[in-house]
């Protein structure tokens, strides 16, 4: 059963600093993995989707790593702003089937 | 494109009552997905269609839980009767085949 871990799940960082989420899951026989960012009270917008065969995608200041064989996902958030602050869920495909199986996700916090 | 479209946005119900969410997904995904969301548990997959069919089903939590999708275009998930345990936050999303796209959730309140 494929699990999901997100690390830290909680960080408090002043306005401007770069800054490093970490996502981990157990079965590397994924398809894509996505990170998500969630307001509270919202719904999830998609951030940055990543295939199985890549290595990273960028949007901005975004930036997410795939390491499929060791099992990792980094997602990079670059000179931080006070809007960045939301919770950020990672999630993964399988490839034999469609569901998306999520980390319990970062709660950020940037102070201005 | 107006996005995967859920409604009520909010739902307050008494208990025993039947409670029905509706989502349209975006045109052209041919997966749907219904996901619950909890402050204890997170988000849990409830079930999945590809093409109008039900594909995986093992997330709903129990009988009193049924989806249905009768087109590409309409799929409802419904609980009878309610629970005050079924409070959360329940999240349509679609799929072309590789992305999700969430919808804003539907609010679900049983007193």
């Amino acid at each position: 059963k494929q699990e999901v871990t997100q690390i830290p799940a909680a960080l408090s960082v002043p306005e401007g600093e770069n800054l490093v989420l970490n996502c981990s899951f157990t079965d590397s026989a994924i398809y894509n993995l996505q990170w998500f960012r969630q307001d509270p009270g919202k719904g999830l917008t998609s951030l940055l989707l990543i295939q199985s065969s890549q290595r990273e995608q960028t949007s901005g200041r975004l930036n997410a790593s795939l390491d499929k064989s060791s099992g990792r996902s980094t997602l990079y958030i670059a000179a931080s702003q006070p809007g960045d602050s939301a919770t950020y869920l990672c999630a993964v495909t399988m490839e034999y089937g469609n569901k998306l199986v999520f980390g319990a996700g970062t709660i950020l916090r940037v102070k201005s | 494109d107006a996005g995967v479209i859920q409604s009520p946005r909010h739902e307050v119900t008494e208990m025993g009552q039947e409670v029905t969410l509706r989502c349209k997904p975006i045109s052209g995904h041919n997966s749907l997905f219904w996901y619950r969301q909890t402050m204890m548990r997170g988000l849990e997959l409830l079930i999945y269609f590809n093409n109008n069919v039900p594909i995986d089903d093992s997330g709903m939590p129990e009988d009193r839980f049924s989806a249905k999708m009768p087109n590409a275009s309409f799929s409802t998930l419904k609980i009878q009767p309610s629970e005050p345990r079924d409070s959360a936050v329940y999240f349509c999303a679609s799929s072309p085949a590789s992305g999700y796209t969430f919808g804003s959730g539907t609010r679900l309140t049983v007193v």
